[in-house]
């Protein structure tokens, strides 16, 4: 089935330290979703994009939709310790009804 | 506003037993979809949804129906458990514009289901 690499798979950074994580893959996307996971809970949506080239900022998280529709970036700014969690993009595949998730990237923060 | 509700939180069932796990939006969301969460391997899509009486496979079905007689109500049944289907289960749901070019699709998820199968 289709695939999102998702990187890093894990992070350990000191608070303050600014973070990046990407997804990528060999398929085009219409839509790119960042979501935010906590344990025992459901994602919660924290940027959606929806245009190539789209820069998309919520507080300190700032999101941008690949030129070639591949692939998008999430950026952290001067982490805090409530960001540790599990961070996932979720891309909808062009041309269908299906958003396909990349693997996650565990993030911890030392404080 | 309720968002996406699941019920139950947590189930466990014997190897061939039967269940149903219920999900219910109230945000009249055309679109609705059923995900499994296994260490590592992110979210899988199970089978979807753009509205009442229709119904699609995703990425992993096996083992799992569905069926969308309304708009606030998307069920998935396990038929027959088996150990493989262990896991924890989303179900989500999104507003569709314009078909399928995006506008404001935002995919929204429930608090999950937590399935073991002994």
């Amino acid at each position: 089935g289709q695939q999102l690499n998702q990187s890093p798979q894990s992070m350990f950074i000191q608070e303050g330290e600014d973070v990046s994580m990407n997804c990528t893959s060999s398929s085009i996307f219409n839509t790119w979703l960042w979501y935010k996971q906590e344990p025992g809970e459901g994602p919660v949506l924290l940027i959606a994009l929806y245009k190539a080239g789209e820069l998309t900022s919520n507080g300190r998280l700032t999101a941008q939709f690949g030129i070639t529709r591949k692939d998008s970036f999430l950026n952290i700014s001067a982490s805090i310790p409530s960001d540790v969690g599990i961070y996932f993009c979720a891309g909808l595949l062009s041309g269908t009804y299906k958003y396909i998730f990349g693997t996650g990237t565990r993030l911890k923060v030392l404080a | 506003n309720a968002g996406v509700t699941q019920t139950p939180k947590f189930q466990v069932l014997k190897t061939g037993q039967s269940m149903t796990l219920q999900c219910a939006q109230d945000m009249n969301h055309e679109y609705m979809s059923w995900y499994r969460q296994d260490p590592g391997m992110g979210l899988r899509l199970i089978h979807y949804s753009v509205g009442a009486g229709i119904t699609d496979q995703g990425e992993v079905p096996n083992g799992y129906n569905v069926s969308r007689s309304t708009t606030e109500d998307f069920p998935l049944r396990l038929l027959s458990a088996a150990p493989s289907q262990t896991s924890v289960y989303f179900c989500a749901s999104s507003y569709f514009g314009q078909g399928l070019r995006a506008t404001n699709e935002k995919l929204f998820f429930g608090s999950g289901t937590q399935l073991s199968v002994l």
